[in-house]
Parts: C-alpha cells; sequence; structure tokens
C-alpha cells in the first residue's frame, strides 16, 4: 500500500515563488526521501533526511521531518522554469528492508516563465 | 552516482505478447530494484534482483508474470509477459547508492500495450 500522500496534488506557481509540497506518511520511517521525476522519465534523488534530523538544505530545496506527525516538507525557493517537474516523497523503513522504498502519490509542480 | 541505461526507451505491443527490459549500470551493484509507474500515479516496487540469487516479489507481483534474471553485477532483465493494456506503464530500474538509501533509477522504459 501506499506509504506517502502527497499534498498538493498539483501546484502552478510563476518563476521566482516559492514552492511547497507536503508529503504525509503512516508507519514509521528510517529515512524519507525526495525525487523528482521530469515528463515520465528516471527518477532524480534530490535529498534525504533521516528520521533524527529535522530538518536539511541543500542549495534552493530545504526539507523538514517531522516524525512526531509523520509528515515532511519540500521548500523550492526562488523557483525556475526548469523546476516544472512530479515530485515524490519515498520512505524506507531500515532494518533488513531498508533499501525498499514506498513512494508518495507526487505533486505536479508546474513553474511559469 | 551510478549511471544507469534501460533498453528499449519505449516500445508499443500487443497483447498477448512479451517484452523483455534491459537494465545496465555503469559499477557492479548487489541490489537492483524494479519498478512499475502506471500512468499518472507513483511507482510501486515489483520485485529486488540479487546476483546469484532468485528475485524477491512484492505482494501482488509473482513471476510468471514478471520474470527477472540478474546474471552479473552490473546487468538485470525484467520480462514483462502475456501483456494486457492494464501492463501499460513506465517500468524502471534502480540501484541502492553507497551511502544510506538514496537510489538512482534509470530512464524508464515507456511500455503501451494494445
Amino acid at each position: 500500500s501506499q506509504q506517502g500522500e502527497e499534498d498538493p496534488q498539483a501546484l502552478s506557481i510563476q518563476e521566482g515563488e516559492n514552492a511547497t509540497m507536503n508529503c504525509s506518511y503512516k508507519t514509521s520511517i528510517n529515512n524519507l526521501q525526495w525525487y523528482r521525476q521530469n515528463s515520465g522519465r528516471g527518477l532524480v534523488h534530490l535529498i534525504l533526511i533521516r528520521s533524527n534530523e529535522r530538518e536539511k538544505h541543500s542549495g534552493r530545496l530545504r526539507v523538514t521531518l517531522d516524525t512526531s506527525k509523520k509528515s515532511s516538507s519540500l521548500l523550492i525557493t526562488a523557483s525556475r522554469a526548469a523546476d516544472t517537474a512530479s515530485y515524490f516523497c519515498a520512505t524506507d523503513a531500515g532494518g533488513g528492508s531498508n533499501y525498499k522504498l514506498t513512494f508518495g502519490k507526487g505533486t505536479l509542480l508546474t513553474v511559469n516563465p | 552516482s551510478a549511471v544507469i541505461s534501460q533498453k528499449p526507451s519505449r516500445d508499443i505491443c500487443q497483447r498477448g505478447t512479451s517484452l523483455t527490459i534491459q537494465c545496465q549500470v555503469d559499477s557492479q551493484v548487489t541490489m537492483m530494484f524494479w519498478y512499475r509507474q502506471q500512468p499518472g500515479q507513483s511507482l510501486t516496487l515489483i520485485a529486488t534482483a540479487n546476483q546469484g540469487s532468485e528475485a524477491t516479489y512484492e505482494s501482488g507481483f509473482v513471476i510468471d508474470k514478471f520474470p527477472i534474471s540478474r546474471p552479473n553485477l552490473t546487468f538485470s532483465t525484467l520480462t514483462v509477459s502475456n501483456m494486457s493494456p492494464e501492463d501499460s506503464s513506465i517500468y524502471l530500474c534502480s540501484v541502492g547508492g553507497r551511502t544510506y538509501n538514496e537510489q538512482f533509477f534509470g530512464p524508464g522504459t515507456r511500455l503501451t500495450v494494445l
């Protein structure tokens, strides 16, 4: 069953604005990751945050994790048209199955020039 | 990071036929993963393929429908057997990273079954 649920399902913004996407999950996790997919192609790994971390930055990306609420958010600052893509969160449970990822449904982000 | 290629990139197939998708990695990896992404949906793990052992399938996926080969540490194939239109999806392979659990994905194979 799907672990993550992204919110919103679709987001349309103007270039230069910030985009915030949220992800909720149901069971305990070891790590949470965010991926980007352009036009139904392969996924690109963006950032990983461990369950004992609360916030992480990478360039224009900021990820937060609230394990008490079982939720995460991805913030893209100063968005560009090239950021247009689908964004997925993925969780793993750690332990013996720590490589098995469960993906959320994704948020389709459109950045208008 | 690993560089992963898949063949074919896309195909249109007739109902009842089978298609074998190849996944090639530029480095030796222990585990390879096969995912399915149905139209407009997220990714669902089909199976985990370890070299030298049988693939481990997730609930809802069986070996007769999706046989997998893993002949060496850089290559794997996934066959979609006896296809029906419901098998129309993007099929992606991935490998684990050297640190933590990030995965690197191939570009995907877009399959359309008529």
